[in-house]
């Protein structure tokens, strides 16, 4: 099955400096890979997702990297503001049409502090 | 985007009770929901797909018997945790899958189990 790998679990940074978030996958067959935001005692929210077809996606602050010969994606969020501090998930999975539904493998987390 | 509710969104019960968590799709039709467990400061792990009108489909080693999936409409799937202990105690998170195949997640329901 797909294995993700999520650096780095803690990461700081000061208000208005860039974070970045780096994932690794197993599985070739992935095609989609969401990146989620969970704050604490809620459920993960979508912020950007990248499908196999695009090697970059952005989305005002947010963007997303995909390396697929290498496996690894990114996550790019610039200007950070302490509102962002949560802690972020990637994940990658595949789009099963015939299913119409994505089957995602989620990595450890990452848990961004940004400092006023 | 689409919204997802859970309810409760915290429970708690007593050991060897059985208690029902439901995920609803409030603005769309999810013909697929999910539900995931996580522990403190651990990542989401992925426990069964809950198909509309169908068995749900349990990743393996999770206990089907344990674990109730019931997915009766297109918007609304429920876990029952029947015979619940302490080691039980979790966070759990539903989640429908979009027109577009994007996963929405629900709020997640907090369980502890006395």
């Amino acid at each position: 099955g797909e294995n993700v790998e999520q650096h780095p679990s803690t990461l700081s940074v000061q208000e208005g400096d860039s974070a970045v978030i780096k994932c690794t996958y197993s599985d070739s067959a992935s095609n989609y890979f969401p990146w989620y935001k969970q704050e604490l005692g809620k459920g993960p929210q979508l912020i950007i997702d990248i499908r196999s077809n695009v090697g970059e996606k952005k989305d005002q602050r947010i963007a997303v990297t995909l390396n697929k010969t290498a496996k690894h994606f990114s996550l790019h969020i610039t200007e950070t503001q302490p509102e962002d501090s949560a802690v972020y998930f990637c994940a990658a999975g595949s789009d099963l049409y015939s299913g119409g539904y994505q089957k995602v493998t989620f990595g450890t987390g990452t848990k961004l502090q940004v400092i006023p | 985007g689409a919204v997802v509710s859970q309810h409760p969104s915290w429970v708690i019960c007593k050991s060897g009770t059985s208690v029902k968590i439901e995920c609803r799709s409030l603005d769309f039709q999810a013909t697929t929901m999910f539900w995931y467990r996580q522990f403190p400061k651990q990542s989401l792990m992925l426990m069964a797909t809950s198909n509309e009108g169908s068995k749900a489909t349990y990743e393996q080693g999770v206990e089907k018997d344990k674990f109730l999936i019931n997915h009766a409409s297109l918007t609304l799937s429920t876990l029952t945790v029947t015979s619940a202990h302490p080691e039980d105690s979790s966070f759990y998170i539903c989640s429908a899958a979009g027109y577009a195949g994007e996963l929405f997640f629900g709020e997640g329901s907090r369980l502890t189990v006395l």
